[in-house]
């Protein structure tokens, strides 16, 4: 079973759409991330959220937003899709005040 | 503001040589340093963690040496494998408490036969 499962695993779509990747973690952590890599392998912070306190990079814009269903969940919304979203995404989770993340393998986002 | 700075950006090492990645930090309330390895086409996993409670952590062929007073910790890799080609992290925490990781730049290793 995978830990930490992202879907769909590529995406290309036009600029403007509205799209939404998803997230499940089924490793009992208590909280989740969101990672942009972009194509010079840098990882930035985009979300960090528990069931208690979602933390935001301010440099994020806020076209991104996840939503959280469950602990088990965090799925990442993005509105008005720019030529600039294009990147790999990567969901990860780890225990409360832990720092083992475990990643997903990444969604490859195009923007057309 | 890059809050660990990581080199070199890329590596070529000889099979059955030594790898070295070298990270900085400049916030003192970190107090968890890990290495993360990411192969192409896949997320990155945690490769080995250490605390600043302790200058050396060794895994098999893997060791973080840590010096806290240069606000450094480093990767080492003994005996590089051609597996080992991959991209290398390091990370530490944004802030003391439940905050997220920044990750350095990345150093992409590449072990030739």
């Amino acid at each position: 079973d995978t830990a930490v499962s992202q879907t769909p695993k590529y995406l290309v779509t036009q600029m403007g759409n509205d799209k939404s990747i998803k997230c499940e973690q089924n490793l009992g952590h208590d909280t989740m991330y969101w990672y942009k890599q972009d194509s010079k392998k840098f990882l930035k912070i985009m979300f960090s959220y528990n069931n208690k306190e979602l933390i935001i990079n301010e440099t994020v814009p806020n076209r991104f937003s996840p939503k959280s269903p469950d602990k088990a969940h965090l799925n990442l919304h993005i509105n008005s899709l720019e030529l600039g979203d294009s990147a790999v995404y990567f969901c990860a989770s780890s225990r409360a005040g832990g720092h083992g993340y475990t990643f997903g393998s990444g969604t490859r986002l195009t923007v057309v | 503001q890059q809050q660990v700075k990581q080199s070199p950006q890329s590596l070529i090492v000889q099979k059955g040589g030594i790898s070295i990645i070298n990270c900085a930090y400049e916030n003192t309330a970190f107090d968890y340093f890990p290495w993360y390895q990411q192969f192409p086409g896949k997320g990155p996993a945690l490769l080995i963690a250490i605390r600043p409670d302790v200058s050396e952590k060794k895994e098999g062929r893997f060791t973080i040496s840590f010096n806290k007073s240069a606000k450094q910790f480093s990767l080492h890799i003994m005996d590089s494998q051609p597996g080992d080609s991959a991209t290398y992290f390091c990370a530490a925490p944004i802030n003391s408490g439940n905050t997220p990781l920044v990750f350095g730049k990345g150093t992409r290793l590449s072990v030739i036969a």
